[in-house]
C-alpha cells in the first residue's frame, strides 16, 4: 500500500479511554489525511495535514485530535472515546494535495465498547 | 457542500456479465470524479478517474461515462471476472478540494 503502515491494525477500547492510532509513511508526502469508513456513510475525512505542524478540519473532525511532528508519521488521538467511534480509521497520502494521487493505507479496525 | 449518492449498495452479478454502478453528485461546479476499489482487508485503491472535460474514459475492462446536465457518472465493469468481487467507491471534487466520497457498493461476481 504504496509504503503507509498503519497501527495497529485492531483495537479494542472502553469508551472514555484515550486512543491514538498511527500512521507513518515511507515516501516522503507532504499530505497525509484521516478517514472513518462506516457502512452507509463510505469515506469520510477526519482531519488532514500539509506540512509537519500544519493541519486542518474535515468534515467530522469533532471528538479528534491530530498532530504532526515528523513528515513521515501522522497521529490521531481519540481524546475520550465514544461509541459513536468505533469504525475502520484509514490513512492516506498524497504528494501534492492533488487528490488525483491519493494512496491508502491498510485500515484501523477501532472498537469503542 | 458536496454531496454524492452511490447506487446500488449491493450488486451481484454472473461472472462474464457486465456490472454497472451509478453515482450523483449535487454540485455542479466539480470536476474530478475518481473511482475506488477496496479489496477485503485492504485500503482503497484508485482504478479509474475522469474530468468533466471528458464525457467517457476507458481502460480494459472497465469505463467510467460522465453526464454533466444530469450531474451523475457511472462505473462500468465488462466481462466480469471474481477478482472484481469488491467494494466500489465513487468520489467528486472540485479543484483545490477534499474529495468526497459516495456510500459504496458491494459487487459480488458468482461463479
Amino acid at each position: 500500500d504504496a509504503g503507509i503502515t498503519q497501527s495497529p491494525r485492531h483495537k479494542v477500547t472502553e469508551t472514555g479511554t484515550p486512543v491514538t492510532l498511527r500512521c507513518h509513511q515511507t515516501e516522503n508526502h507532504r499530505y497525509m489525511y484521516w478517514y472513518r469508513q462506516d457502512p452507509g456513510h463510505g469515506l469520510r475525512l477526519i482531519h488532514y495535514s500539509y506540512g509537519v505542524k500544519d493541519t486542518d478540519k474535515g468534515e467530522v473532525s469533532d471528538g479528534y485530535s491530530v498532530s504532526r511532528s515528523k513528515t513521515e508519521d501522522f497521529l490521531l488521538t481519540l481524546e475520550s472515546a465514544t461509541s459513536s467511534q468505533t469504525s475502520v480509521y484509514f490513512c492516506a497520502i498524497s504528494s501534492n494535495g492533488a487528490v488525483e494521487k491519493l494512496f491508502f493505507g491498510s485500515g484501523t479496525q477501532l472498537s469503542v465498547l | 457542500g458536496e454531496n454524492v449518492e452511490q447506487h446500488p449498495s449491493t450488486l451481484s452479478v454472473q461472472e462474464g456479465d457486465s456490472a454497472v454502478i451509478k453515482c450523483t453528485y449535487s454540485d455542479s461546479a466539480s470536476n474530478y470524479f475518481p473511482w475506488y476499489k477496496q479489496e477485503l482487508g485492504k485500503g482503497p485503491q484508485l482504478i479509474i478517474d475522469i474530468r468533466s472535460n471528458v464525457g467517457e474514459k476507458k481502460d480494459q475492462r472497465i469505463a467510467v461515462t460522465l453526464n454533466k446536465t444530469a450531474k451523475h457518472f457511472s462505473l462500468h465493469i465488462t466481462e466480469t471476472q471474481p477478482e472484481d468481487s469488491a467494494v466500489y467507491f465513487c468520489a467528486a471534487s472540485k479543484i483545490s478540494q477534499k474529495l468526497v466520497f459516495g456510500q459504496g457498493t458491494r459487487l459480488t461476481i458468482n461463479p
